[in-house]
Formats: structure tokens, C-alpha cells, sequence
């Protein structure tokens, strides 16, 4: 079946404590993609990466970071989290930036 | 800050009539257009998307670009109580690889 996963789907952690977000996708896409959601504000792109060691920021990539070794593989990292990053975080994937995304079931991000 | 902008909504239709949701983007450079669909709880999911001017369809959804207005809308015939979710519109801009979402409209679809 054609999945983006993401794990894990819950987190709750204490602030400056070093986390990974993970990200996969099996459909060989090139463009995969992190969004944080909050209420009020809709989704917004963190950072992308456009195919394998290739990556770039989106709107709102202070505080992460993420690397690009394979092509199925996008991990978000939040070295020092902090309460701000509370939030919903999306991985998505496509075969080409201008086609679909198609999105990880989320990860649920509490820091306390 | 390149935006796109929505209504928030709710707007709230009775079933079987003609919902009509729309977005504004202001990046100029932006292609292609592209409308979510996303349940409460849920990650969101393509319906359509749009790069030329005009009107495109796929069954009961009609989406409309109007690249001189910078105006995206989606049209959902005939609607029905599971089409009560939030819509998402974002833009994509080739230049940059940067998608764009607007913060999306509520759609109650009322039995």
C-alpha cells in the first residue's frame, strides 16, 4: 500500500530534551515536506526537500532540522524543543512539487 | 509574506445544495493550485488541483482559476453530510519549491 508513515504518532516531552521526528514514504517520490499546524494559523511548511542531500527551509524552520540520506527517509529533528514548538506536524510526499502531497497520518507534539 | 487567505467560516449548507469555497493568493509567481480536504483529527487530502485559467471538474467538484484576480475557488454540487470538513487551498510556486497554505473554511454540510 502506498503510505507516508510517520512515528511517533504521540509525543509528550520536557523542554530542551532532544527528539526525532520520523518520516517515510514507498513511492520512490522525490519532494517530501514538514508542516506544523496550529489553530488559527493552517499549515506551514517547515522545510522540503526537493530529492536526496537536497533540503531547504520553509516558512518556519527555527528551531529543526531535518536531512535528506535517503530517498524514502526525511527525519524532523528538534535538538532543543521548546513549548512554542507545541504543535501538529505533517510529513507529506510527491512525485513533483507542482502534483499532489500526499500526507503522513500526523504527529501529535506536546512540550512541557 | 506571500499569503493565501480564506475564510474561515463555518459555512454552513443544507444538503444537496451548491457549496462554493474561495481563496486569495498574493505571490504572482505562484503555478499551481491545490485544494485539501481535511477531517478533524485527520491529515489532509487532495481533491483537485488547478494550473490553468478556467474551470476544471471532477465529478460533483468544479475548481476556478483566475490568475489575473489571484482567485482560487472550489464548488462541491449536490452536497452531502460527509462533506463537512475543513477545505485547505495552497499554492505552489516552481521557483521556489514552496508550497503556501491558507489557514482553511469550515464546510457544514446540513442533513
Amino acid at each position: 500500500e502506498a503510505q507516508v508513515t510517520q512515528n511517533p504518532r504521540y509525543l509528550i516531552t520536557v523542554t530542551g530534551k532532544k527528539l526525532t521526528v520520523t518520516c517515510s514514504q514507498n513511492m520512490n517520490h522525490e519532494y517530501m515536506s514538514w508542516y506544523r499546524q496550529d489553530p488559527g494559523l493552517g499549515l506551514r511548511q517547515i522545510y522540503y526537500s526537493m530529492n536526496v542531500e537536497v533540503t531547504d527551509k520553509g516558512d518556519v524552520p527555527e528551531g529543526y532540522k531535518v536531512s535528506r540520506k535517503e530517498k524514502r527517509n526525511f527525519p524532523l529533528i528538534l535538538e532543543s524543543p521548546s513549548p512554542n514548538q507545541t504543535s501538529l506536524y505533517f510529513c507529506a510526499s510527491g512525485d513533483r512539487g507542482h502534483v499532489e502531497q500526499f500526507f503522513g497520518p500526523g504527529t501529535r507534539l506536546t512540550v512541557l | 509574506q506571500k499569503e493565501v487567505e480564506q475564510n474561515s467560516g463555518p459555512l454552513s449548507v443544507p444538503e444537496g445544495a451548491i457549496a462554493s469555497l474561495n481563496c486569495t493568493y498574493s505571490d504572482r509567481g505562484s503555478q499551481s493550485f491545490f485544494w485539501y480536504r481535511q477531517y478533524s483529527g485527520k491529515s489532509p487530502e487532495l481533491i483537485m488541483f488547478i494550473y490553468s485559467n478556467g474551470d476544471k471538474e471532477d465529478g460533483r467538484f468544479t475548481a476556478q482559476l483566475n490568475k489575473a484576480s489571484q482567485y482560487v475557488s472550489l464548488l462541491i454540487r449536490d452536497s452531502q453530510p460527509s462533506d463537512s470538513a475543513t477545505y485547505l487551498c495552497a499554492g505552489y510556486t516552481s521557483g521556489t519549491y514552496k508550497y503556501i497554505f491558507g489557514t482553511g473554511t469550515r464546510l457544514k454540510v446540513l442533513a
